[in-house]
């Protein structure tokens, strides 16, 4: 069965730095790799999906196949970033639509 | 347009009971989903209805099912309810990809 890996728990950074939040998937086939983000006392929202490769506030992710990764990346941290970062696959390919997510990554951005 | 909204917000049940949780999706949208989220654990898939049908099953056991109605909104139902069923209860609606989230309904069971 397909699975998600994010390996951090809680990735603390200060203000301006550089951020990578890590997301390893198993599957064999083509899925479809999610962002969703949750900030304090707000939903579950979709950050960035990689068919789309676009740059949502400063963040990028590229699938890389060979290594099974989707990482998450920001060039400078922000303080309003703080929150917790949810990788996602769907096997779209396969007519499935389910989302498999990781366990989750807390950002915390220090000033 | 409020999104997809789901009521409950929060519930409290004992062991054995049984327990229906609402949503309504985000308009526009034909599918729903339902997902369980235990403290600390990304969503876990339970199922999800198209065309008023379950078109995809997670891992769950038969005590929860679920139905979709002519308007699209969907009902998930937990029978028998265990200690281990306490947790947030998230609906997500969407037309293809992406799918977009709802706030939740907490469950707690004594």
């Amino acid at each position: 069965a397909q699975r998600v890996t994010q390996p951090e728990k809680l990735l603390s950074v200060f203000k301006g730095a550089p951020v990578e939040l890590k997301c390893n998937y198993s599957y064999s086939g083509s899925p479809e790799l999610f962002w969703y983000v949750q900030y304090s006392r707000q939903r579950l929202q979709l950050l960035l999906r990689h068919i789309s490769r676009e740059s949502i506030k400063g963040f990028t992710a590229d699938l890389n196949k060979g290594e099974t990764s989707f990482h998450l990346k920001k060039p400078f941290a922000q303080e309003e970033d703080s929150a917790m970062y949810y990788c996602a696959l769907s096997l779209t390919d396969t007519g499935r639509r389910a989302l498999t997510f990781g366990s989750g990554t807390r950002l915390q951005v220090q000033p | 347009d409020a999104g997809v909204t789901q009521s409950p917000t929060h519930l409290i049940k004992t062991r054995g009971q049984q327990v229906t949780l609402r949503c309504s999706p985000k308009s526009g949208h034909d599918t729903v989903s339902w997902y369980q989220q235990a403290l600390g654990q990304g969503p876990q898939f339970i199922f999800q209805y198209y065309e008023e049908e379950e078109r995809q099953r997670g891992n769950f056991p038969d005590r929860f099912s679920g139905h979709q109605f002519p308007n699209y909104s969907s009902e998930l139902n937990v029978n028998a309810l265990l200690l281990g069923d306490s947790a947030l209860y998230l609906c997500a609606s969407s037309l293809g990809q992406p799918q977009h989230f709802g706030d939740g309904t907490r469950l707690s069971i004594l």
